[in-house]
């Protein structure tokens, strides 16, 4: 069965940038027409949906986070990453990789663990 | 944006108990809701997606209804494992919005 992992640093000063990987085991990520999603938990708070990236060149944002945010995917290591520019504290998250099911249908299904991400020089 | 607004917001109940979970949307979304479940410390589980279908593997307790605005979860009889937090989400349109959460408590 599918899983995904995130990895990163945990800890990232402010006005840098965010960098993840999600690496996806069990299955192929330019195969299928899924959608993958990185979606942020705040500390003791609910969900936020970043964006997708699907046909591993074709991605969408949160019009929140637009400005700030790229999604993109290495098929060689069958791996989609999110970069978050220029964050503050209000970036300070639990970041969910997840997949969106085919065609984009809009439910989510594996995740990975999460990774806690802090913002803090 | 679509607005997902869950009531209420925490819950107190007994194991055996049924309860239900109310989920609304700021505007028509047809039958695109989905519902998950989140342990402390772990990832949130779809239990039921298009608003009444019962994820693979999902105990037959939970089920899903509702359509256009106002969605409810129940669960039909609360069994320890099920004290969480449960989140509604919309599929129906981009950016995909989730609800505040509400959080099942031990009565």
């Amino acid at each position: 069965q599918v899983q995904l992992q995130e990895s990163g640093p945990g800890l990232v000063k402010p006005s840098q940038t965010l960098s993840l990987t999600c690496t996806v085991s069990g299955g192929s990520i330019s195969r299928g027409y899924y959608f993958w999603t990185w979606i942020r938990q705040h500390p003791g708070k609910g969900l936020e949906w970043i964006g997708y990236i699907y046909n591993s060149e074709t991605s969408y944002y949160n019009p929140s986070l637009k400005s700030r945010v790229t999604i993109s995917a290495d098929t060689s290591k069958n791996q989609f990453s999110l970069n978050l520019n220029s964050v503050t504290a209000a970036d300070t998250a639990v970041y969910y990789c997840a997949r969106d099911q085919t065609g984009g249908l809009g439910w989510f299904d594996p995740w990975g663990q999460g990774i806690l991400v802090t913002v803090s020089s | 944006d679509i607005q997902m607004t869950q009531s209420p917001s925490s819950l107190s109940a007994s194991v055996g108990n049924r309860v239900t979970i109310t989920c609304r949307a700021s505007q028509s979304i047809s039958n695109y809701l989905n519902w998950y479940q989140q342990k402390p410390g772990k990832a949130p589980k779809v239990l039921i997606y298009d608003a009444s279908i019962l994820q693979s593997g999902v105990p037959s307790r939970f089920s899903g209804s509702g359509s256009g605005t106002d969605f409810t979860l129940t669960i039909s009889s609360l069994q320890p494992e099920d004290f969480a937090t449960y989140y509604c989400q919309q599929s129906y349109s981009t950016p995909r919005t989730f609800g505040q959460g509400t959080k099942l408590e031990i009565k």
